[in-house]
């Protein structure tokens, strides 16, 4: 089985822009979660969906957010980028709340 | 007070010794994680207990529910074992500690 894919890996921004990150979840795993990872505050949970609706949401702003597709597929979206933004971001996938695997995440710089 | 608690912080060990990373939490679980990041991000989940002990190669890892304590141990450490070991339990949400870096040197 093919793992959790990101797409982009890596992306820079100025601060203003928008960006949407892109997750695909293991086949056949139905929950994708979001998290933030800085220097600063480690890891954090953003959100979690699960056959399409958010199920959990983390203590972020309203710039922060996400949508599920019917295949599971997983897309967030942060607008009005700040330079505090920049981070790791992570998803993982799980089957019916197991076990999570995660992907390799995508560095975004904002500038 | 963080409610996820790690210790401790940074950890230097021999290859061959025996390992023993803690995790304290306050709130209430319904499972928890001992995650494994190397350097350049990739994060592996190691363990997801919600009671007594799991085992896999050289790693253990064990839950008191009563004590909201956890523990994972690392038997015959090797320099592949150098990496961040995160504990992350599962509340509301999910919640993290700060990680322990562990080095192993040969």
């Amino acid at each position: 089985k093919a793992g959790v894919t990101q797409t982009p890996r890596y992306l820079i921004k100025t601060r203003g822009q928008q960006v949407t990150l892109s997750c695909s979840p293991i086949s056949g795993h139905r929950s994708v979660s979001w998290y933030q990872q800085t220097p600063g505050q480690g890891l954090q949970f953003l959100f979690e969906y699960f056959s399409e609706t958010q199920r959990n949401k983390g203590n972020f702003p309203g710039r922060f957010s996400g949508r599920q597709f019917s295949n599971s597929r997983s897309e967030m979206n942060v607008s009005t980028l700040e330079l505090g933004d920049s981070a790791l971001y992570l998803c993982a996938s799980s089957y019916k709340g197991h076990e999570q695997y995660f992907g390799p995440g995508t560095r975004l710089t904002v500038t | 007070k963080n409610e996820v608690e790690q210790s401790p912080q940074n950890l230097t060990a021999q290859e061959g010794e025996f390992i023993t990373i803690n995790c304290s939490y306050s709130v209430g679980i319904s499972a928890l994680h001992w995650l494994q990041q190397h350097p350049g991000g990739g994060i592996v989940s190691l363990f997801m207990l919600s009671s007594g002990k799991k085992k896999h190669g050289r790693l253990i890892a064990t839950i008191n529910i009563q004590e909201k304590h956890s523990s994972l141990h690392i038997t015959a450490s090797h320099p592949r074992d150098s990496a961040v070991y995160i504990c992350a339990v599962i509340s509301d949400d999910m919640r993290f500690g700060a990680g322990t870096r562990l080095t192993v040197k040969p």
